[in-house]
């Protein structure tokens, strides 16, 4: 039972241009939502985060939206850049300090 | 530390030999977790930690798998009798508290021959 997916396994965007990732989850439960960003041979490195009391977290060119009544969210990346080519993870937990669940991820190319 | 240490960065163990893993967590962070990566992009809880207590085994195999968080020393993640579906990265995480953002290392390559 996927909890949290990420349908896209694959995006590709021009370098300047937007790039949005999608994230959907399936249990109502949880309350604080995660992206994650990860290179090949590293771990993944913490982006952004959101708690269900908000709607809209930005941080930089990185912005994060949460839709509670349809449990979905998303990343945007604005202007995208070559160096921001990589896997993004979305996750989400239940409770304060509790385990993350991971959707499958994302793989972002950005062209020059 | 500013970062997570996770050592080794590759352990190869034959099958049924025992593995163990460590994880040092940024400094002042209280709770430890590791996850278990065994296909590319999934990610598998395993344990965490608060301080040096238990804090969710809800993902541990508990036959094989055991782990512990000591004062003044790094957590650890030890396999006993492992197996071929072991073979995994296993990543650690540390955080401050609550809800602030985990913090990974970058794991160890386990592979079972």
């Amino acid at each position: 039972d996927q909890q949290v997916k990420q349908n896209s396994p694959s995006l590709s965007v021009q370098e300047g241009r937007i790039s949005i990732l999608n994230c959907d989850y399936t249990n109502s439960m949880f309350d604080y939502f995660l992206w994650y960003k990860k290179y090949p041979a590293e771990g993944p490195t913490f982006l952004i985060s959101i708690s269900s009391i908000k709607d809209k977290n930005e941080d930089g060119r990185f912005t994060v939206f949460l839709n509670k009544s349809a449990k979905h969210l998303s990343l945007h990346i604005v202007p995208s850049q070559p160096g921001d080519s990589a896997v993004y993870f979305c996750a989400a937990s239940p409770f304060q300090g509790g385990k993350l669940i991971f959707g499958q991820g994302t793989e972002l190319s950005v062209k020059p | 530390g500013e970062e997570v240490a996770q050592t080794p960065k590759h352990l190869v163990r034959g099958e049924g030999q025992k593995a163990k893993l460590y994880c040092a967590p940024i400094k002042g962070h209280s709770y430890v977790f590791w996850y278990q990566q065994v296909l590319k992009n999934e990610f598998k809880f395993l344990i965490s930690f608060q301080n040096e207590n238990v804090f969710d085994e809800t993902g541990m195999p508990k036959e094989r798998f055991s782990a512990k968080c000591l004062p003044n020393s790094p957590c650890s993640l030890e396999i006993q009798a492992t197996k071929l579906e072991d073979s995994a990265v296993y990543f650690c995480a540390s955080s401050q508290q609550g809800y602030q953002p985990q913090h990974f290392g970058d794991g160890t390559r386990l592979s079972i021959l």
